[in-house]
């Protein structure tokens, strides 16, 4: 069965850095476009970035654009989110997203990990 | 950017009633539309997908319709299992989020 398990959150102070993994199993890692979507306490689902089956090609949410990376390996069947420059507003779950392609052209998210929280605070 | 915004932001229903959530676009987005659930503690699962094709396991109480900006999501008979958030997603470019839809006991 399809398994993301996020690690790497935790409690960090403004302007510092922090990595979140994705461990993924249970499908074929290099063949699926990934996604890291969070959510504020309290509050609704951001779309955080995206990244292709082949790690060609990264696209961001203009709040994170500049500061955070997203990366993976398929070797390891791992996702990886790389942040920058913290801020409080950035304090969230973090979820890694399995990208479902269908027909083509229809894509949506059909498997979530479980979170991690980030707390960015002093 | 293409903006999504939902409507209601809440509602109060009872178990049995027929439930509709509203998502508009700010541009067209044809059928790139997708429905999620959400309960406190969980990630998100996946209901619509392609504004109407109902995800494997879903029942059949959801549906949903629309294209191009608008957009609803139908609970034909709620059940309890189903007070929960809800949010629609576009997936026409990048990704985007409405704000979500509180589904609660009324």
């Amino acid at each position: 069965q399809v398994q993301l398990v996020e690690s790497g959150g935790g409690v960090v102070q403004p302007g510092r850095s922090l990595r979140l993994s994705c461990a993924a199993s249970g499908f074929t890692f290099s063949s699926c476009a990934m996604h890291w979507v969070r959510q504020a306490p309290g509050k609704g689902l951001e779309w955080v970035a995206i990244i292709s089956y082949d790690g060609n090609n990264k696209y961001y949410a203009d709040s994170v654009k500049g500061r955070f990376t997203i990366s993976r390996d398929n070797s390891k069947n791992t996702l990886y989110l790389h942040m920058n420059s913290l801020r409080g507003e950035d304090t969230a779950v973090y979820y890694c997203a399995k990208e479902e392609l269908i027909s083509g052209t229809t894509v949506y998210f059909d498997y979530w990990g479980q979170g991690t929280l980030v707390t960015v605070s002093s | 950017d293409i903006q999504m915004t939902q409507s209601p932001s809440s509602l109060s229903a009872s178990v049995g009633d027929r439930v509709n959530i509203t998502c508009r676009a700010s541009q067209s987005i044809s059928s790139y539309l997708n429905w999620y659930q959400q309960k406190p503690g969980k990630a998100p699962k996946v209901l619509i997908y392609g504004a109407s094709s109902l995800e494997s396991g879903v029942p059949s109480r959801f549906s949903g319709s629309g294209s191009g900006t608008d957009f609803t999501l139908t609970i034909s008979s709620l059940q309890p299992e189903d007070f929960a958030t809800y949010y629609c997603q576009q997936s026409y470019s990048f990704r985007t989020f409405g704000q979500g839809t509180k589904v609660e006991f009324k």
